[in-house]
């Protein structure tokens, strides 16, 4: 099956800065998803992204199907944008998301 | 916004025991899934459910699991004699389409604790 691999594992941040998460994966598919995992464990849907590049507010996403990576661009980091960070891809006739193993972001005041 | 929402948010039983998780999917979407965090590890497929039938499912997903859509509106998972691994958080998903084609969007979970 596919894989897929996020770093860095952990990032701590001071309130303000700027950051870059990765999503790599092993084969090609036609849907790649980023998500925050809140403090609560709630999984709220930052992108749907399976090509090309995203903006909401702070955050962007650039994914490159070609040669399969994707990145998740934070600015200006927010003690609330705290959690983990989860990749997720779903390949070509299946209909289940494959989750990496998540970006654990702490931003400090 | 429409949202996929989840009951209970939390649930307590005995080894043993059977459960029910239900989740009342966004209103027009035609795929549903049930996905599995267990603590501190990454989230994990069970099974994916279109036109009243599952249409994949994983290794974990075995006899004693099992899906229904007895209405128009709900969507449960059952697992019928739990064990102290299944302890996890459970998450329902639903999407408009299904293939990739569509955004997954996922319900706010219920924690399975099984003592």
């Amino acid at each position: 099956g596919i894989q897929v691999e996020q770093s860095p594992p952990d990032l701590i941040l001071q309130e303000g800065a700027n950051s870059t998460l990765r999503c790599n994966f092993s084969d090609s598919v036609n849907n790649l998803q980023w998500f925050h995992q809140n403090p609560w464990g709630q999984l709220i849907n930052l992108f749907y992204i399976p090509s090309g590049t995203k903006q909401n507010g702070r955050l962007s996403a650039t994914t490159v199907a070609t040669e399969r990576y994707s990145l998740l661009y934070i600015s200006s980091s927010q003690t609330t944008d705290s959690g983990v960070y989860f990749c997720a891809v779903e390949g070509w006739g299946t209909d289940k998301l494959i989750f990496g193993t998540g970006t654990r972001l702490q931003v400090f005041p | 916004e429409p949202e996929v929402t989840q009951t209970p948010s939390h649930q307590v039983t005995q080894m043993g025991q059977e459960v029910i998780l239900r989740c009342v999917p966004i209103s027009n979407h035609l795929y549903f899934y049930w996905y599995r965090q267990i603590l501190g590890q990454k989230v994990e497929f069970l099974v994916s459910f279109y036109n009243n039938e599952i249409s994949e499912k994983s290794e974990i997903f075995d006899d004693q699991f099992s899906v229904e859509r007895p209405d128009g509106s709900n969507f449960t998972l059952k697992i019928r004699s739990t064990k102290l691994e299944d302890s996890a958080m459970y998450f329902c998903a639903s999407s408009e389409g299904g293939g990739g084609l569509d955004t997954q969007y996922f319900g706010p979970g219920t924690r399975l604790t099984v003592l």
